[in-house]
């Protein structure tokens, strides 16, 4: 299937300071990337869609101006966590859906998550 | 929020058995697709089966759906120790642009 990264893996950062994630599609063009947060033993909880060249569609209860997300390429888009806080230590997961003829029965390829430690 | 619910929360079993695993969904569907992501990884797509459809395989994977009980069920055969993850169903529903509803996962673990 295809691939998608995420860099970094794992990221340590102190209280206050902003922190970006990159996801990228390593071999197909993704109209739409999506971005999850996950806890431990919890499922996934999708934080924002977003569609390259526009403005991402937050979910209720995220905070847009904490979370910024730009996709700015067909194949990356970045999460940047902004002032972060112990609280917003967590699993953090994009997605990736291939371009396709039928929009409702492209898969989504996940990337490997980025874990985020906020002191 | 929210769609699919699988059950059981965790399973345990020896290698070589067959686990079982369900996931009941409340609305519609477009299509219906399993899940497997390992201890701190990103998510592995299994399965995809569409609302039409009522079974599909895929190596050792039997997927069920039906429509009428809004319930899908993951069966894998002959487990191994490899298998070791958690499970989750996703829905994707005909009126929403794309976005997939995560159910809350199975941890299987297979004991060699």
């Amino acid at each position: 299937g295809a691939v998608v990264s995420q860099h970094p893996s794992r990221v340590i950062c102190k209280s206050g300071t902003s922190v970006k994630i990159e996801c990228r599609s390593l071999d197909f063009q993704a109209t739409t990337m999506f971005w999850y947060r996950q806890f431990p033993k919890q499922s996934l909880m999708l934080m924002a869609t977003s569609n390259e060249g526009s403005k991402a569609t937050y979910e209720q209860g995220v905070e847009k101006d904490k979370f910024l997300i730009n996709h700015a390429s067909l194949t990356l888009s970045t999460l940047t966590v902004t002032s972060a806080h112990p609280e917003d230590s967590s699993f953090y997961i994009c997605s990736a859906r291939d371009r396709g003829e039928s929009f409702y029965y492209n898969e989504q390829f996940f990337g490997p998550g980025t874990r985020l430690t906020v002191l | 929020s929210q769609q699919g619910e699988e059950d059981p929360q965790a399973l345990s079993i020896q290698e070589g058995e067959n686990a079982t695993m369900n996931c009941s969904y409340k609305t519609s569907i477009n299509n219906l697709q399993w899940y497997r992501q390992n201890s701190g990884r990103g998510l592995v797509h299994l399965i995809l089966i569409r609302s039409n459809e009522r079974e599909k395989h895929s190596g050792r994977l039997r997927v069920t759906l039906d429509t009428s009980k809004k319930s899908s069920s993951l069966l894998i055969t002959a487990s191994r120790a490899a298998d070791t993850a958690s499970y989750f169903c996703a829905t994707r529903r005909g009126s929403t642009l794309g976005r997939l509803y995560f159910g809350r996962g199975t941890q299987l673990t297979v004991w060699p």
